[in-house]
């Protein structure tokens, strides 16, 4: 069954950059969906972060678009998140889901990672 | 940008029926918001149970139910168990680059 597993650093430094990594197995990444970022701050809820495409079109939330990078490795069937100048307000747990554009139908979720930014 | 509203909290005894509702900052909510409810208990990912205002999953238990309501979008869950204790999410896509948008959840307390 299709399965995706977070992996990247859990503490990260304010003002630097926060990376993350989205392995898919049991599906192909190069498949008819996008994938997608999804984080929730803690006691917190949800925040669409933004998704790709395998052919590496992408979509971002406004609120972060000037920070956010998602890029593709179909190589590797991996995914990934790059967050530039965080700060403690990103601190969350970061979850990578599949998403089926038509019906922005997120199915299938990583069992999430924690990310602390703190010096 | 869109706002997303659920109600903070609601509480039913086991065995009863309980509506959730979705309402956006825009207006009503309509199938093209296509809207997607998850559930989600302390600890664990979110877990998808509806898309497209009334479709289930193949892991939805038949319980749970999807529909548009005076300008809503809602979640029913009928015969509810104690295991259904949890926090409910409703997404609706809103266009653009923004696509979806959360709303702030409701926890739901079998009591």
């Amino acid at each position: 069954q299709v399965q995706l597993q977070e992996s990247g650093p859990g503490l990260v430094k304010p003002s630097e950059t926060l990376s993350l990594t989205c392995t898919v197995s049991g599906y192909s990444i190069s498949g008819g969906f996008y994938w997608g970022w999804i984080r929730q701050p803690p006691g917190k809820g949800l925040e669409w972060i933004g998704s790709i495409f395998h052919s590496g079109t992408t979509y971002y939330n406004p609120s972060l678009k000037s920070r956010v990078t998602i890029s593709v490795d179909t190589s590797k069937n991996q995914f990934s998140l790059n967050l530039s100048s965080v700060t403690a307000a990103d601190t969350a747990v970061y979850y990578c889901a599949r998403l089926q554009m038509a019906t922005i139908t997120l199915d299938y979720w990583g069992q999430g990672t924690l990310v602390i930014v703190s010096s | 940008q869109t706002v997303v509203t659920q109600e903070p909290s609601l509480t039913v005894s086991p065995g009863g029926t309980v509506t959730l509702t979705c309402a956006s900052s825009t207006g009503a909510v309509t199938s093209g918001y296509y809207p997607n409810w998850f559930q989600q208990k302390p600890g664990q990912a979110p877990r998808a149970l509806i898309y497209s205002t009334s479709n289930k999953h193949s892991w939805t238990p038949a319980r749970f139910s999807g529909s548009l309501l005076g300008g809503k979008a809602a979640l029913t869950l009928s015969g509810v168990q104690p295991e259904d204790e949890a926090e409910y999410y409703c997404l609706l896509y809103c266009g653009g680059a923004q696509l979806g948008v959360f709303g702030g959840g409701t926890k739901l307390t079998v009591l």
